[in-house]
Parts: C-alpha cells; sequence; structure tokens
C-alpha cells in the first residue's frame, strides 16, 4: 500500500541553524501539506500545497518557513532560522484530488533545536 | 481558540464493549470531518470520514455519527479490541481546494483486557 515517507526520523540543530526536512507523498496525490505537533499539544496545519505554489498557509508559516517540490517526488519544508521554540514533530501529509477531502500522513520528523 | 474540541482526554473502555469518542466544533464552515488514530512515534492514520450531508458513515467496527445542528460528531467502536489503544484525533476541514484540517488536541483510548 502506498504511504507517506519523510526523511530524517529526528534532526537535532543548533538555535540560528536552517533545517530542511524532507518528504515523499504518495505518488499520485496532488496536494501536500505540512503539519507540527509541539509536545503535548495538538497537530496544528502550516501549509498547503498544490499545483507549485501554496494554497494556504497558517498564522505559524512565517517568513521563516518556505516549502518546496524541488521535482516529481519530493516535498520539502525548510526553517531558515529555528528557533527553541521549532521543536516539534513535523507531519506532512497528501491527498489525491479535489473533492477527496481524506488526508494520508506520513510518520514525521522530529526536530529538536538546541 | 478551540475550534474543534476533544473534551475527554482520557477514555478506558473494557475489550469487546462499545468504545464512543467524542468531537464538538465551532466553525459553521466545516463541511467535512474525519477521524484519525495515532500511536506513539507514529503519523496519524485515517480512519473514517464523514461529509456534512451525511448524518452517519460506517465501515466495518466504526461508526461516525454527525449531529450538525448541534455541531457534534462522534465515533464508535464496535468490539472494541486491544489494538484499537491509540490516541484518537477529530479533524474538520472547511472544504475549498486544499484546505488544511482543524485538530482537536484527542482522546486517549485505552482498551482494558
Amino acid at each position: 500500500e502506498p504511504e507517506v515517507t519523510q526523511t530524517p526520523s529526528h534532526q537535532v540543530t543548533q538555535m540560528g541553524q536552517e533545517v530542511i526536512l524532507r518528504c515523499v507523498p504518495i505518488s499520485n496525490h496532488l496536494y501536500f501539506y505540512w503539519y507540527r505537533q509541539i509536545l503535548g499539544q495538538k497537530v496544528e496545519f502550516l501549509v498547503s500545497f498544490y499545483n507549485n505554489e501554496i494554497s494556504e498557509k497558517s498564522e505559524i508559516f512565517d517568513d521563516q518557513f518556505s516549502v518546496e517540490r524541488p521535482d516529481g517526488s519530493n516535498f520539502t519544508l525548510k526553517i531558515r532560522s529555528t528557533k527553541l521554540e521549532d521543536s516539534a514533530m513535523y507531519f506532512c501529509a497528501s491527498r489525491l484530488r479535489t473533492g477527496s477531502y481524506e488526508q494520508y500522513f506520513g510518520p514525521g520528523t522530529r526536530l529538536t533545536v538546541t | 481558540d478551540q475550534q474543534v474540541k476533544q473534551n475527554s482526554p482520557s477514555l478506558s473502555v473494557q475489550e469487546g464493549r462499545i468504545s464512543i469518542l467524542n468531537c464538538d466544533y465551532t466553525n459553521s464552515m466545516f463541511d467535512y470531518f474525519l477521524w484519525y488514530k495515532k500511536y506513539p512515534a507514529e503519523g496519524p492514520t485515517f480512519l473514517i470520514s464523514i461529509s456534512s450531508i451525511k448524518d452517519k458513515n460506517e465501515d466495518g467496527r466504526f461508526t461516525v455519527f454527525l449531529n450538525k445542528s448541534a455541531k457534534h460528531l462522534s465515533l464508535h467502536i464496535v468490539p472494541s479490541q486491544p489494538g484499537d489503544s491509540a490516541v484518537y484525533f477529530c479533524a474538520a476541514s472547511a472544504g475549498g481546494g486544499a484546505d488544511g484540517l482543524t485538530f482537536g488536541k484527542g482522546t486517549h483510548l485505552i482498551i482494558q483486557p
């Protein structure tokens, strides 16, 4: 069964450093998402991406964040200058098409900023 | 600003009995609702969904009920099995093109033997 994959599973970085989190969505899906879950809190939407551009972004997704689909398979989230409060689980998700609302999530990347 | 609320942080149910997980929402623009199951150190796994034009959707042991007037939905699991022990998230979508999901805080379901 196709699934969303994410790398790395755990990333440790120092405050102020840039990080790139990688995702491979399900191959025939058209919509891509990033979410985060800070420890003990709920899953929060960051950004959605469709047709090679951002469709929607939350208040959390400020200028420090960017997304890219550099080729036909990868979908990346970049944090330019990490802060302590960026420590969280980051989940990538994908959705098949318009009219189908189910999003399928990857296993997540645990980001620890020290 | 909790648009999706799961007021029970945890729920303990005996194996074989019915588990009922509840979710309330405040945003009238939500028109599609989903339930996800999550094990520790894994991503959320899609379970079942329901459109706002329906009041019930069933898939095997899982049934979701939607009461639009009360802005309330529930997930029923019958019969409950040990493998059902996990955190269950209610999520909602306002539809449209690429809307992100709004999640509740989750309910930790514990199935006791």
